[in-house]
């Protein structure tokens, strides 16, 4: 079964400063990785993914996040961080389809990342 | 690009009532819709599959006689709590799939709904 781990409740970090925030998986097969965003009372916001190729991938509001098939990760990462980024961040993985993982979107429990002046 | 809402927003019920929630997806057509609920602080949980024109599939430990879903357009399904109590108090979020996008099939999630049953 596919699962995704988020090992950081919070991050905390200074604007201007670079952040990173954690993820790392485990599925059957070559996975796809997403990284979605919430903010207060509000449905998720697509912000980039990893299907093939480039192991570095560009998303949107200047994230990127680095696919790493021997550390099993896909960090999500901004070079320098604004207050508006504050928000609640998750990881997914979804299986590929031929190999019986269907259409699931399994999620982490989430980053709170907090960007202070 | 794609959108999808959900209607209402924001609900507050009698305990014993029933709720539906709305999820369309609006500019584009989604054979394939999914539910999730969302506790404070906490991940998304996949409640359901919604597929256009055929039963849900659910979940392990979701109550699916308690959660009716209906998809019964290619831009419409509906989540209806049946009896709702306190503890199904929580933030629904359903999510479609963009038929037109290929073999990766991304999901768009609506905005949400805030249930509170008192």
């Amino acid at each position: 079964a596919q699962s995704v781990a988020q090992p950081e409740d919070q991050v905390n970090v200074a604007e201007g400063n670079p952040l990173t925030v954690k993820c790392t998986y485990s599925v059957s097969g070559n996975p796809y990785l997403f990284w979605y965003v919430q903010y207060p009372n509000r449905g998720l916001q697509f912000l980039l993914k990893y299907i093939t190729g480039d192991n570095l991938v560009k998303g949107s509001y200047g994230f990127e996040a680095e696919f790493n098939k021997s550390q099993t990760s896909f960090h999500l990462k901004k070079p320098s961080a604004l207050v508006s980024d504050s928000a609640l961040y998750f990881c997914a993985v979804r299986e590929p389809v031929h190999t019986g993982g269907g259409n699931k979107l399994t999620f982490g429990t989430g980053t709170q990342l907090k960007v202070e002046l | 690009g794609a959108v999808v809402s959900q209607h209402p927003s924001r609900v507050i019920c009698k305990s014993g009532t029933s709720v539906k929630i709305e999820c369309r997806s609006l500019d584009f057509q989604a054979t394939t819709m999914f539910w999730y609920r969302q506790f404070p602080k906490k991940s998304l949980m996949l409640m359901a599959t919604s597929n256009e024109g055929s039963k849900a599939t659910y979940e392990q430990g979701v109550e699916k006689d308690k959660f009716l879903i209906n998809h019964a357009s290619l831009t419409l399904s509906t989540l209806t709590v049946t009896s709702a109590h306190p503890e199904d108090s929580s933030f629904y979020i359903c999510s479609a799939r963009d038929l037109s996008s290929g073999t990766y099939n991304e999901q768009f999630f609506g905005p949400g709904t805030r249930l509170t049953v008192l």
